[in-house]
């Protein structure tokens, strides 16, 4: 299974539009790119999952290059209730199976 | 329908009894999972199951684990002997793959182990 690559942490503000970059250089062709949130003492939640190019829903957008060896989770004007931890993952998870995390970014967002 | 729940949601013991944790999934969900997570990590996979069938089990399921799913429906997750180092937040999800939609896992609170 591909190996996920996301910073650690990050910091932003309310209102501001959060970026939070994965890599993933050696996803196969049949991996699709999945974001879970987990809030502390909460199971993962799923927000979004995408194979290529953009992908939006209510909640985030995933942006995927062309190469897709990377991807971007944005979530526009965030609020003090996005603060959580962040999962990047990679597989074929539109048959199901098993996921595999990382260690998240773990995203704190301020007043 | 409430989503994944899971009992006890917390479980202190001493070191070298026997647990058994509990989870529902969502009723028309096929597929149920176990995870373990330790302070500061990811979830780790422990197990699967497709209705009562076992598919998948992780080299983290020493034979203390034991994990059954006996109609299909809830499952259960028990540690024998436990250890100081089995510690962790249990994590059970559920999930009905559907062709051409996103796949997603939902999951429970978790249950939190402590071991003394």
């Amino acid at each position: 299974l591909a190996k996920t690559t996301q910073p650690i942490s990050m910091d932003s503000y309310e209102g501001q539009e959060v970026n939070i970059t994965c890599s993933h250089n050696n996803i196969a062709t049949n991996d699709y790119i999945t974001w879970y949130q987990q809030f502390p003492s909460q199971g993962p939640r799923f927000i979004i999952q995408g194979y290529k190019t953009k992908v939006t829903n209510e909640v985030a957008s995933l942006f995927i290059p062309a190469d897709r060896k990377s991807s971007t989770l944005s979530l526009p004007r965030v609020s003090l209730s996005d603060t959580a931890v962040y999962y990047c993952l990679v597989g074929l998870y539109n048959q199901g199976g098993k996921l595999i995390f990382g260690q998240g970014t773990e995203l704190s967002v301020k007043p | 329908d409430t989503g994944v729940s899971q009992n006890p949601r917390h479980k202190i013991t001493k070191r070298g009894q026997n647990v058994t944790f509990r989870c529902d999934p969502i009723s028309e969900h096929n597929r149920l999972y176990w995870y373990r997570q330790t302070l500061g990590q990811g979830p780790e996979f422990l197990t699967y199951f497709q209705n009562e069938a076992q598919l998948e089990k992780s080299r983290l399921l020493s034979d203390r684990f034991s994990a059954e799913r006996p109609k299909g429906s809830f499952s259960t997750l028990e540690i024998q002997r436990t250890e100081q180092g089995d510690s962790a937040m249990y994590l059970c999800a559920s999930s009905l793959v559907v062709l051409g939609s996103p796949y997603e896992q939902y999951f429970g609170p978790g249950t939190r182990l402590t071991v003394t």
